[in-house]
């Protein structure tokens, strides 16, 4: 069964500072990994990883695959209040377009 | 990007009665379709896979005859809640992927809608 385990679950930081969002992955066949932002509605998405090493950037969002350890990392430096949201990871696999999505990072970002 | 819309936006209603939920692809065709549920504070659960003129996979502990699913068209999903119950409250959230390429490989890439909050009183 594929799984997919994002770490810190919730995190509080004052603007300005910069985080870092972990997500770590088992799955079969992996094909890609997604980040998506979710504040009160749906999920937008923000990257999508099929490469180790090559970051992908965004403004201040990056992101970073590492298919050898089997982990991403999203950074996001100079936060503001507008990044406060929950920030979901997911990996698509062996199912044709089906993604796994993990827990979720709740990130609050104060004034 | 993709635009997928969903309607209704939310929705309250009287427990036993069934719920229509659609789901669109506004610009581009959507060979599949995808149903989450979201529970408060909890991450997007797949309840089922809807192929464009075929029958959805639902995964396991999804009840397919309490949660119809019907992908007519490239464009068009629908959710139906069939006696719907207080624990069926939920955030409903379909997403829509295609085929790209020459070989016609399923994009991993899901466009969201913007979910409906179904209450059951």
């Amino acid at each position: 069964e594929d799984k997919v385990v994002q770490s810190p679950l919730s995190l509080v930081v004052h603007e300005g500072d910069t985080v870092t969002l972990n997500c770590s992955y088992e799955v079969t066949n992996f094909r890609s990994l997604l980040w998506y932002k979710q504040e009160k509605k749906a999920p937008t998405f923000l990257f999508m990883l099929t490469s180790s090493g090559i970051e992908k950037k965004s403004g201040r969002l990056s992101s970073i695959l590492d298919k050898k350890e089997l982990f991403s990392i999203l950074n996001i430096t100079a936060t503001q209040t507008g990044d406060s949201a929950v920030y979901l990871c997911a990996v698509g696999g062996t199912s044709y377009g089906k993604l796994t999505f993990g827990q979720g990072t709740i990130l609050t970002v104060h004034p | 990007g993709a635009v997928v819309s969903q309607h209704p936006s939310w929705v309250i209603c009287k427990s036993g009665t069934s719920v229509k939920i659609e789901c669109r692809s506004l610009d581009f065709q959507a060979t599949t379709m995808f149903w989450y549920r979201q529970f408060p504070k909890q991450s997007l659960m797949l309840m089922a896979t809807s192929n464009e003129g075929s029958k959805a996979t639902y995964e396991q502990g999804v009840e397919k005859d309490k949660f119809l699913i019907n992908h007519a068209s490239l464009t068009l999903s629908t959710l139906t809640v069939t006696s719907a119950h207080p624990e069926d409250s939920s955030f409903y959230i379909c997403s829509a992927s295609s085929f790209a390429g020459l070989a016609g490989v399923l994009q991993n890439e899901q466009f969201f809608g913007p979910g409906t909050r179904l209450t059951v009183l």
